[in-house]
């Protein structure tokens, strides 16, 4: 099992709509999880983390986590054109203080 | 701040060569990340400092790779001797301690031919 995990895509959704991007991950006591986005040939930049169970909104973006399942979600609201990236999950096991990386989901807006 | 720094940009070499990459971290931080990127294994992390010091080294592939990091705003990723399956880009990223964000470097494309 990969440590963690992401749909590949590619995911399309309409301008305007929701897009609702997932991931698991294998280590329960992980504390620190992130949602990157890259836009191609570019280097990943930050959106959000999250360090606590429920829900943590920024603009246009909120994330979810729960412990529990080992799951942690990035949705967009009032999707955008310039939303059209790939979307990289990252987990840091506490352990060791190493970041791991989702293989990203490619996400297309479509006017 | 400048961010962090990676050089060079790109790099073509050829089979049996040496490569050396280098990058520049963040002024203050404490952690230093390296990670490579592929289409087929998305971004792989292939070694990580903390205050200078190799934790966990792991993801590196095999012997031809290898890492130093002589002082806090420096280090350097190095492939003896390369192979055509090394071609990918190559990232530096750091941070300040644990639970903090990473910043990423722009990146260095390497092509081995």
């Amino acid at each position: 099992q990969k440590e963690v995990e992401q749909n590949s895509g590619p995911l399309s959704v309409p301008e305007g709509a929701i897009a609702s991007l997932n991931c698991t991950y294998s280590d329960r006591v992980s504390q620190s999880f992130f949602w990157y986005r890259q836009y191609s040939g570019k280097s990943p930049e930050l959106i959000m983390s999250i360090y606590s169970n429920g829900d943590k909104e920024d603009g246009r973006f909120t994330a979810q986590l729960n412990k529990a399942s080992q799951y942690v979600s990035l949705l967009i609201r009032d999707s955008q054109p310039s939303d059209s990236a790939t979307y990289l999950c990252a987990v840091e096991y506490s352990s060791a203080s190493k970041i791991i990386f989702g293989s990203g989901t490619r996400l297309s807006i479509r006017p | 701040d400048a961010g962090v720094i990676q050089s060079p940009r790109h790099e073509v070499t050829e089979m049996g060569q040496e490569v050396t990459l280098r990058c520049k971290p963040i002024s203050g931080h404490n952690s230093l990340f390296w990670y490579r990127q592929t289409m087929m294994r998305g971004l792989e992390l292939l070694i990580y400092f903390n205050n200078n010091v190799p934790i966990d080294d792991s993801g590196m592939p095999e012997d031809r790779f290898s890492a130093k990091m002589p002082n806090a705003s420096f280090s350097t990723l190095k492939i003896q001797p390369s192979e055509p399956r090394d071609s990918a880009v190559y990232f530096c990223a750091s941070r300040g301690v644990a639970g903090d964000i990473q910043y990423f470097g722009a990146g260095t494309r390497l092509s081995v031919l």
